[in-house]
């Protein structure tokens, strides 16, 4: 099961800053968090990923909480090519070695012109 | 970037045979692949775990006869649905773990079986 919990939908005008935020209270500490979105009828696209600090790329900033038990996506001036459904995932350890994906419900993000 | 190709993009075919999809990683070799289905307006779901040159790690409630899965090489995975009926009709999406700490999916395949 997805160790993540986020809104089902939200709304965001475009030129504005995107808020996603996923609760992750079990997360364990080494496991990292990965945002990936899915634009409809296509394969997930990478994001961002995190373990403790921030972190920004030319997509977007992951803020994390101190206890790790939350995290918030920032998309900095959506765009209407940002409207996706956006999946905060924690990425879990196998036995055996491999460390897998698993995908919650995600976040469809509306971008309004 | 890691590049994934996917093939085919889309697939039908008759009920009772067999379709094989292919994921490959094109600009990085890939010793652990993942297979995921993913039903309308749902999630993607994990069906397996792909290692190469072992046997693959199912997720629980797949079937392992029924999604037969190869990974024969560094850089190719394939999922074979044998017997395919209408219920197997999904979005099957593949992701391969690249050289940093990145998972990189491929476009999917669509499949309709009829």
């Amino acid at each position: 099961d997805a160790k993540t919990t986020q809104p089902p939908s939200m709304d965001c005008a475009e030129g504005r800053a995107a808020n996603l935020p996923c609760n992750h209270s079990t997360i364990s500490g080494n496991e990292y968090v990965y945002w990936y979105r899915q634009i409809h009828s296509q394969g997930p696209q990478y994001i961002i990923h995190g373990l403790k600090n921030n972190e920004t790329n030319e997509m977007a900033s992951l803020i994390i909480t101190e206890d790790r038990k939350s995290s918030t996506l920032i998309l900095p001036h959506a765009t209407l090519r940002d409207t996706a459904v956006y999946y905060c995932i924690v990425r879990v350890a196998t036995w055996g070695g491999a460390q897998k994906l698993v995908f919650g419900q995600g976040t469809r993000l509306t971008i309004n012109p | 970037g890691a590049v994934v190709s996917q093939h085919p993009s889309w697939v039908i075919c008759k009920s009772g045979t067999s379709v094989k999809i292919e994921c490959r990683s094109l600009d990085f070799q890939a010793t652990t692949m993942f297979w995921y289905r993913q039903f309308p307006k749902q999630s993607l779901m994990l069906m397996a775990t792909s290692n190469e040159g072992s046997k693959a790690t199912y997720e629980q409630g797949v079937e392992k006869d029924k999604f037969l899965i190869n990974h024969a090489s560094l850089t190719l995975s394939t999922l074979t649905v044998t017997s395919a009926h209408p219920e197997d009709s999904s979005f099957y999406i593949c992701s391969a773990r690249d050289s940093g700490s990145g998972y990189t999916f491929g476009s999917g395949t669509r499949l309709t079986v009829v």
